[in-house]
């Protein structure tokens, strides 16, 4: 059972460059998300989608856009990547908006 | 708005100490609660949770009790390990809320030495 998977595990991107984090659940979760943690800070929402078909907006949407594929998988894409979206980037996906969420193992992204 | 605030860390104790790691949160409906954990590299992982005023989750020798009365959900734990090194994060989930429903707090990192 492999639960929440991320790809690729490690980037390094130079400004300006684009690329889309790939985020999958196996668990027929109805819920997803993407979420940033930098140093020393806690996790921000960056965009949910609560049920398949619909995606909204978190604390920190600007400069990402996502999309709900279908109910497995949920993708982050940085259209120009910027030194500020250094961070670690987390998947995480639940069975309703209320319920514990399961993470995914990261993706450590660099923007030089 | 709904928010959770836990203790600032870090939190350094030796081996076989006990642990406090406090929580208090807002909420405008009855939520849940949890305990997340982060081990170094990792993603957060549940350690335990509560679902209503008076419930007590436990799990791996840790436990938290849903006070209503002084809004709080304080992790403890008799005997810390070494292997409990980790940041743990308190959150809520409040199904009486618009929008997004799961609040975090910022995290309180612990430090535990031989």
């Amino acid at each position: 059972n492999a639960g929440v998977t991320q790809t690729p595990k490690f980037q390094v991107l130079k400004t300006g460059q684009s690329m889309t984090l790939q985020c999958a659940q196996d668990m027929n979760h109805n819920s997803m998300y993407w979420y940033r943690q930098d140093p020393g800070m806690g996790l921000r929402l960056i965009y949910y989608s609560a049920s398949e078909g619909t995606t909204d907006k978190g604390e920190v949407p600007n400069g990402y856009n996502v999309s709900r594929l279908n109910k497995r998988e949920f993708s982050l894409r940085l259209e120009s990547a910027a030194p500020s979206q250094t961070s670690v980037y987390f998947c995480a996906s639940s069975l309703q908006d209320t319920d514990t969420q399961y993470f995914g193992p990261g993706t450590r992204l660099t923007v030089l | 708005g709904d928010s959770v605030t836990q203790m600032e860390g870090p939190v350094t104790l030796s081996e076989e100490a006990f642990l406090t790691i406090n929580c208090t949160y807002t909420a405008t409906g009855y939520p849940s609660l949890f305990w997340y954990v982060q081990y170094p590299g990792e993603g957060l992982q549940l350690l335990l949770k509560a679902t209503k005023a008076d419930d007590k989750g436990s799990n791996k020798g840790f436990e938290a009790t849903y006070r209503k009365e002084t809004t709080s959900f304080h992790l403890e734990k008799g005997s810390v390990q070494v292997s409990d090194s980790a940041v743990y994060f308190c959150a809520l989930s409040d199904p009486g809320t618009g929008g997004f429903k799961t609040i975090f707090g910022a995290g309180t990192r612990l430090f535990v030495k031989a």
